[in-house]
């Protein structure tokens, strides 16, 4: 149990062009998601959260009109990278949790290989 | 703010033979948990071992343990035995329990090559 998928796997885009990754709680209701961005060789970096029904809550530095979370069911969330840069080009993952408490487990997806060309 | 704090950028380890990983980090809060997650080659994060603050005991999952020192803030872990799939980047984890801020800071990162 505990099945987080997340689709595209990978996606290259063009410059000014929008994006949108899915992240999905396949066996189980998530609450809460989180949004992290990971550069090559580096460490997990919190962009968002994001609790079903209400507006994300975004990471100091994080711009919320270029990364728009939409979290409208218990079981999907959706990242958007609206005209995306190669700047934005990164591995994006995210995770899932049954509850909004600090004892409730979060179940990471494969995450999704972004280039922008 | 809550730290955590990852000393090995890159580790080493013959097949079958036990390497540590060090973590240490910084924290006001008296309860709380630890993880230490590992991330192969194909970046699925895997949760590996994790640690409830109040507990004493060290926690174990087959041939991964840690050592947990409360007053220290240190949170190592041990891997027996190791093997080719145990090459990774591992990466030590803490969340607050009791608040509304639940999120995950990670450390660095460690990554652990094994020779065979």
């Amino acid at each position: 149990g505990a099945v987080v998928s997340q689709h595209p796997s990978r996606v290259i885009c063009k410059s000014g062009t929008s994006v949108k990754i899915e992240c999905r709680s396949l066996d189980f209701q998530a609450t809460t998601m989180f949004w992290y961005r990971q550069f090559p060789k580096q460490s997990l970096m919190l962009m968002a959260t994001s609790n079903e029904g209400s507006k994300a809550t975004y990471e100091q530095g994080v711009e919320k009109d270029k990364f728009l979370i939409n979290h409208a069911s218990l079981t999907l969330s959706t990242l958007t990278v609206t005209s995306a840069h190669p700047e934005d080009s990164s591995f994006y993952i995210c995770s899932a949790s049954r509850g909004t408490g600090g004892t409730y487990e979060q179940y990471f997806g494969p995450g999704t290989r972004l280039t922008v060309t | 703010a809550q730290t955590v704090t990852q000393s090995q950028p890159e580790m080493s380890v013959q097949e079958a033979e036990t390497v540590t990983l060090s973590c240490t980090y910084d924290t006001s809060e008296s309860d709380y948990y630890l993880f230490w997650y590992k991330q192969p080659p194909s970046r699925q994060m895997i949760l590996v071992i994790r640690q409830e603050a109040y507990k004493q005991q060290n926690a174990t999952e087959n041939r991964f343990s840690v050592n947990f020192q409360k007053a220290a803030k240190s949170f190592s872990l041990k891997i027996s035995d190791s093997q080719l799939g145990d090459a990774a980047m591992y990466f030590c984890a803490y969340r607050r329990v009791r608040s509304s801020n639940y999120k995950l800071t990670f450390g660095k990162g460690t990554l652990l090559t094994v020779n065979p």
